[in-house]
Formats: C-alpha cells, sequence, structure tokens
C-alpha cells in the first residue's frame, strides 16, 4: 500500500506570510494526487488535483498554488496568507480509494 | 455539493452492530460508493466501496440497495476504537475530474462502553 508524508505537521503563520506545506508519496508510481483543506467543523474540500508531473487542477478560487516538481512530490504554496487559509490541510493519493496522509495544521493569526 | 445525505450524528453500543446508513438517490450507472472514516484529528481512512454487489472486506460490510439509491456500512462489532466519523461518497472510479472524492459532513459515531 502507498504512504504519504506530510510535513510540517503543525504550523502558525502571521497574516502576509508565505507558505509551503510538502507532500511525499511512497509505494507507487505516477499517482493522482490531491490536496484537500478541511476547516473547523466542516468536511474536506478538494483544493487541487494532479494526475502528473506539472499538471495541476484547481477546484476552487483562492490564494494558494499547488506544484508537482517530481512524480511523487505534491507542494501547496502561497504568497500570502489569509485568516481564511487556517485549516487542516490533506494530501491523498490514489484513484478512488485514497490514501491519506496525516495532515498539517495550519493557524494563520 | 455532497451528493448524498447522512444522518449527522449517531450512537452504538460497544460490542454491538453499528449501521450507517446513507442516501444517494441521484447516483449515476458508473458511480461507485464509497466509505471513509475520520478520527479526530487524522487524515481519512479508506474503508470500503461497492458497485451493485454487497461487499465484505476485515474492516465492515456494505449492503447496497437493488436501485442503489440508499447503501448501509456495518460494523458488525464496533469497538472504542471505531468513533469517528463517516463519510459515504459517491463517485467514478478513476481519478483526475471524474474521480475526485467529495466528502460531505458525513455521520459522527459515537461507540460507548
Amino acid at each position: 500500500s502507498q504512504t504519504i508524508h506530510q510535513w510540517p505537521a503543525t504550523l502558525v503563520q502571521p497574516v502576509g506570510s508565505p507558505l509551503s506545506l510538502e507532500c511525499t508519496v511512497e509505494g507507487t508510481s505516477n499517482p493522482n494526487l490531491y490536496w484537500y483543506r478541511q476547516a473547523a467543523g466542516r468536511g474536506l474540500q478538494l483544493l487541487f488535483y494532479s494526475v502528473g508531473i506539472g499538471q495541476i487542477s484547481s477546484e476552487v478560487p483562492q490564494n494558494l498554488s499547488a506544484s508537482r516538481p517530481q512524480d511523487r512530490q505534491f507542494i501547496l504554496s502561497s504568497k500570502k496568507l489569509l485568516l481564511s487559509d487556517s485549516g487542516f490541510y490533506l494530501c491523498a493519493s490514489g484513484s478512488g480509494e485514497l490514501f491519506f496522509g496525516e495532515g498539517s495544521r495550519l493557524t494563520v493569526l | 455539493d455532497a451528493k448524498t445525505t447522512q444522518p449527522p450524528s449517531m450512537d452504538c453500543a460497544e460490542g454491538r452492530a453499528a449501521n450507517l446508513p446513507c442516501n444517494h438517490s441521484t447516483i449515476s450507472g458508473n458511480e461507485y460508493v464509497y466509505w471513509y472514516r475520520q478520527i479526530h484529528s487524522q487524515g481519512p481512512q479508506y474503508i470500503i466501496h461497492g458497485l451493485k454487489n454487497n461487499e465484505t472486506n476485515e474492516m465492515a460490510s456494505l449492503i447496497i440497495t437493488e436501485d442503489r439509491k440508499s447503501s448501509t456500512l456495518i460494523l458488525p462489532h464496533a469497538t472504542l476504537r471505531d468513533t469517528a466519523v463517516y463519510y459515504c461518497i459517491v463517485s467514478p472510479y478513476y481519478g483526475g475530474s471524474q474521480g475526485n472524492l467529495i466528502f460531505g459532513k458525513g455521520t459522527k459515531l459515537s461507540v460507548k462502553p
């Protein structure tokens, strides 16, 4: 089975600061990769998905961006964080049966 | 928007079967029913999926009605560690734009001693 590594696990950042969350995948090649966000008390919202290197699709407009520089690496970034960017960010891999990482909890102050 | 409807919460006694219902009346012929669960502050965990037939694995059983408009996830002997939010999702099998899993609010299952 696949293993998804995410870091950092916890992050506290001021408004207007940049962001970089990283995700790497083990146990598979050429996976579909996803970034989800879960705001406090809410369901998971799909932010980005990628079917290959350099191929990124965005599901919702926002000040976040994603990149896939290598087959099993997926990065979520922002140039300037907003308060509304706070949440629990999850990286996932797969098709149908998704494997999720342990998440990165971001608090923007 | 999620294409499924689930009760917001359920309780179950430890050792008893937990039956979690899900309505998906607009399911398409090529869509599977997936179940995931999320224990507090962790990433979701895949449980089971099915298309038409009932399915069983080491974690649970999935019962899909003949018209495919609803399903039930059965945890045969619930334990305290099964306390989690359970998500029912319908989606085509393959990933990408056609296969993104849209998570609703799920059912919060509380297993009580």
